[in-house]
């Protein structure tokens, strides 16, 4: 069965700080690789995706992937309040569009 | 655009009642999903669609029919709800994937929260 695995947290940083995610999946064939944030109550919304081992950089979110490793992490630079939520990690399964969601993290970024 | 849209936003059913959870999307996706969330846990999908008159099975579809006759609309049904459907119901929609594993941004609706006793 193909699973994606996350700390279920909570992580707890100070504002300001680097806050580091991380997931892992067990579907070797897995391309692309998600990363969503679920405020309490709310749907999830998109924040990064990446599919080439290495760093992706998108403002103060860094998305880092080792497909040898099957190890995908989210950095968060200068950690806001604001960015306290849940953080789902999603791989889509083998080739296809569908995608399995790990449990998610839950993250509290301290005043 | 409204995006994706779902009705209704909460809903009590008894145990063997049944409902249709109602999405519809206005942004011209071919593909849909429908997802339930438990507490704590991460989203199982349930059925998808990649087109009009097309569905398939997602990881935990038992309890749920699912019909695509339109590209705007994907309504879910539960015949004879039971407590073990108690759950958050999202439904999302994404373009078609250039290739399959592609990028394909999944816009989720605002939910539908289900209880049933």
């Amino acid at each position: 069965q193909k699973e994606v695995e996350q700390n279920s947290g909570p992580l707890s940083v100070p504002e300001g700080a680097i806050a580091s995610l991380n997931c892992t999946y067990s579907d070797r064939g897995s391309q692309s690789f998600f990363w969503y944030r679920q405020y309490s109550g709310k749907s999830p919304e998109l924040i990064m995706f990446i599919y080439s081992n290495g760093d992706k950089e998108d403002g103060r979110f860094t998305a880092q992937l080792n497909k040898a490793s099957q190890y995908v992490s989210l950095l968060i630079r200068d950690s806001q309040p604001s960015d306290s939520a849940t953080y789902l990690c999603a791989v889509n399964v083998g080739s296809s569009y569908k995608l399995i969601f790990g449990s998610g993290t839950r993250l509290l970024v301290r005043p | 655009n409204a995006g994706v849209t779902q009705t209704p936003k909460f809903r009590i059913l008894k145990i063997g009642q049944s409902m249709t959870l109602q999405c519809t999307q206005d942004m011209n996706h071919n593909y849909m999903y429908w997802y339930r969330q438990d507490p704590g846990m991460g989203l199982k999908l349930i059925y998808y669609s990649v087109g009009a008159g097309i569905t398939d099975k997602g990881e935990v579809p038992n309890g749920y029919n699912v019909s695509r006759s339109t590209t705007e609309d994907f309504p879910l049904r539960l015949e004879l709800a039971a407590p073990s459907q108690t759950s958050v119901y999202f439904c999302a929609s994404s373009y078609s994937p250039n290739d399959p594993g592609g990028y394909n941004e999944q816009f989720f609706g605002p939910g539908t929260r289900l209880t049933v006793l």
